[in-house]
């Protein structure tokens, strides 16, 4: 399985405050992602990457922005965290032969 | 665009018995791959089996087959002698097309095994 760490696990803030979350890889995948997970919703992309500083929107991005400075790292930043916000999230890299994705253990994110 | 559907919510299904979870997808790419993930309640995503599109025998994993009829643009999940610890969420998820290489993800249908 693919290394991946996000941080924090668990989160609790308040409107307003903002949020950064982190992914770590150890696999040297190029290509990392960001979903959420809402009941009745699946997972629905939010942001993602294709190398060191290429980020592209995904289909939730509204008040999401990420950076990738190094290619291990993959960060989700909630500039102004909002209850809608309140969510799991989930960093995600891919395995390029079949495409397959590798999830972290998720974050759980609650604003308050 | 690309659409995954599951239409069972949630299912039932006795012990050593087997399941199968519906999941049909739109897609104009001609070349592309169907994948199913479990999450069990402890949170994480456990990658079961991979479909690719011009394979032409039906992919299996264990327990898990992958029951593809692309001409009806299904991908169901068969699970062969349920087990206990088989409860859990399943999703079916299909490559996004274009240069993300992202996976887009059905609603998913929550298994319950009954002892």
């Amino acid at each position: 399985d693919a290394g991946i760490t996000q941080s924090p696990r668990h989160k609790v803030t308040e409107t307003g405050t903002p949020v950064t979350l982190r992914c770590h890889q150890t696999e040297n995948h190029r290509y990392m992602y960001w979903y959420r997970q809402d009941p009745g919703h699946g997972l629905r992309l939010i942001h993602y990457s294709y190398g060191v500083k290429d980020t592209d929107k995904g289909e939730v991005s509204d008040g999401y922005s990420v950076s990738r400075s190094k290619t291990e790292d993959f960060l989700l930043t909630l500039e102004s965290a909002t209850s809608s916000q309140t969510s799991v999230y989930f960093c995600a890299t891919r395995l390029a032969l079949t495409g397959e994705l590798f999830f972290g253990e998720g974050s759980r994110l609650t604003v308050l | 665009a690309q659409k995954i559907t599951q239409t069972q919510p949630g299912m039932f299904v006795q012990e050593k018995e087997a399941v199968t979870l519906d999941c049909t997808y739109d897609t104009s790419d001609q070349s592309y791959g169907l994948f199913w993930y479990k999450q069990p309640s402890s949170g994480e995503m456990i990658f079961l089996i991979y479909q690719g599109s011009y394979d032409e025998q039906n992919a299996t994993e264990g327990r898990y087959s992958l029951n593809f009829q692309k001409a009806r643009k299904s991908a169901n999940l068969v699970i062969s002698a349920s087990q206990l610890g088989d409860s859990a969420m399943y999703f079916c998820a299909l490559t996004g097309g274009g240069s993300q290489g992202n996976l887009i993800f059905g609603k998913g249908t929550k298994l319950s095994v009954k002892p």
